[in-house]
């Protein structure tokens, strides 16, 4: 059973443009998540996270927005550059030390 | 420099055969864990420990084995009883949780079996 799912496995979006990647998660008592962003061959990187006490938090070109009673979040990059083309992961913490991620989506932002 | 290494990047290992993957932090986390990716699927946990001489199955922990001697230290063995070995693994670990604390991960090995 899948509590954390990303149900887009790939997104393209011309330079410049919002990229819009979503999560949607099945337990209410997570309390915190995050997003992750990884290039081939590579561990994933931490970009962003959000306490599941606030509905938004914003770092530079990245926002993160929660819906909890929707359990949902979804992460803004905006504007899209070629650099960002990665595959994203949502991840929300369970418990003290447990992560639990989703499967992933790819962003290709187009020049 | 702080961070996690993994060793070897690549790895290839006949049918049958056990293999341990390294993984090695300076970073003074107290917990490690260890997550393997497929094509087109999410990162998995196979173990996790929070201290020293403790750790945890993760959800795909059947066929792996793991210890925790040191604090710096979290090796992988992938046995033969793993049915299906071949993976890109990946370590991680965290500092202690006192409020929003994220996952730093190493580099990844790539595992394949031969």
């Amino acid at each position: 059973d899948q509590q954390v799912k990303q149900n887009s496995p790939s997104l393209s979006v011309q330079e410049g443009r919002i990229s819009i990647l979503n999560c949607d998660y099945t337990n209410s008592m997570f309390d915190y998540f995050l997003w992750y962003k990884k290039y081939p061959a590579e561990g994933p990187t931490f970009l962003i996270s959000i306490s599941s006490i606030k509905d938004k938090n914003e770092d530079g070109r990245f926002t993160v927005f929660l819906n909890k009673s929707a359990k949902h979040l979804s992460l803004h990059i905006v504007p899209s550059q070629p650099g960002d083309s990665a595959v994203y992961f949502c991840a929300a913490r369970s418990g003290t030390y447990k992560y639990i991620f989703g499967t992933g989506t790819r962003l290709k932002v187009l020049a | 420099d702080g961070g996690i290494t993994q060793s070897p990047k690549y790895l290839f290992r006949k049918e049958g055969q056990n293999v341990t993957l390294s993984c090695e932090q300076n970073l003074n986390h107290d917990a490690m864990y260890w997550y393997r990716q497929d094509p087109g699927q999410g990162l998995r946990l196979i173990y996790y420990s929070q201290i020293v001489n403790d750790f945890q199955k993760g959800d795909i922990a059947e066929g792996y084995s793991v210890s925790r001697e040191k604090k710096e230290s979290f090796p992988l063995t992938v046995t033969s009883a793993q049915k299906n070995p071949t993976a890109f693994y990946l370590c991680a670990s965290s500092p202690p949780v006192t409020g929003m604390n994220e996952q730093f991960f190493g580099p990844g090995t790539r595992l394949t079996v031969l």
